[in-house]
């Protein structure tokens, strides 16, 4: 299994430009979910999904869409992008987040950095 | 609104010695994790904490869970140079969904 991959792994955009970040995971995780890291923040959720076709905000989902057509894509998509959006970009599945499932743990992705000018 | 803060934020240690980074959150919750990151790297899952009173143990590292108290520790025991990273936790944040709220992360350096 190649688990959680990115795509691309660095990226410069210009302020307006669009943009899209892939995420693919092949262990038919149910659970994916985009986060953005920045110096001294922590981690902070972006969107995510519990299935196909379910889609859900997180802490910071402004300037970001998110679509889940299948399990196994779950792409990012920056709208407009602005200098505030220079971030890496990390994205996590897992099989379910369903409490005591013994299968909550979630599995990132290498990441994705952002530079926007 | 679940905050969760780490703390040191910062921890330069000698190889050798003992040492614990705390995590306290504000709200109830009963699932903690710990995550260690390397420097441009991904987000490792190190412990997975899912009751009160959870300890788990792997090599130099032991993590405990206190929902009473909102707290859950990582020690670190005769630190080793290969421990140098940036370590974070991170709660559930109730709900179905589980989603997880991390803190700002311990930057840890182990020096010889």
């Amino acid at each position: 299994n190649a688990g959680v991959t990115q795509t691309p792994k660095f990226q410069v955009l210009k302020t307006g430009q669009s943009m899209t970040l892939q995420c693919a995971q092949d262990m038919n995780h149910e659970y994916m979910s985009w986060y953005r890291q920045d110096p001294g923040m922590g981690l902070r959720l972006i969107h995510y999904s519990v299935g196909a076709g379910i889609t859900d905000q997180g802490e910071v989902p402004n300037g970001y869409n998110v679509s889940r057509s299948t399990t196994e894509d779950f792409p990012l998509r920056l709208l407009s992008a602005a200098p505030s959006q220079t971030s890496v970009y990390f994205c996590a599945s897992s099989y379910s987040r369903a409490r005591y499932s013994g299968y909550e743990k979630l599995f990132f992705g290498s990441g994705t950095q952002l530079s926007v000018l | 609104e679940l905050k969760v803060e780490q703390n040191p934020l910062f921890l330069s240690m000698q190889e050798g010695k003992n040492y614990t980074i705390y995590c306290n959150y504000s709200t109830t919750s009963d699932r903690l994790y710990w995550y260690r990151q390397d420097p441009g790297k991904s987000l490792e899952s190190l412990f997975v904490l899912l009751s009160n009173g959870a300890v788990k143990q792997e090599g130099r590292l032991m993590a405990s869970l206190d929902t009473k108290a909102r707290l859950s520790t990582l020690h670190i025991t005769a630190a080793v140079h290969d421990l140098s990273a940036t370590y974070f936790c991170a709660v559930d944040h109730g709900g179905s969904q589980g989603n997880l709220i991390f803190g700002k992360g311990t930057k840890l350096s182990v020096k010889p």
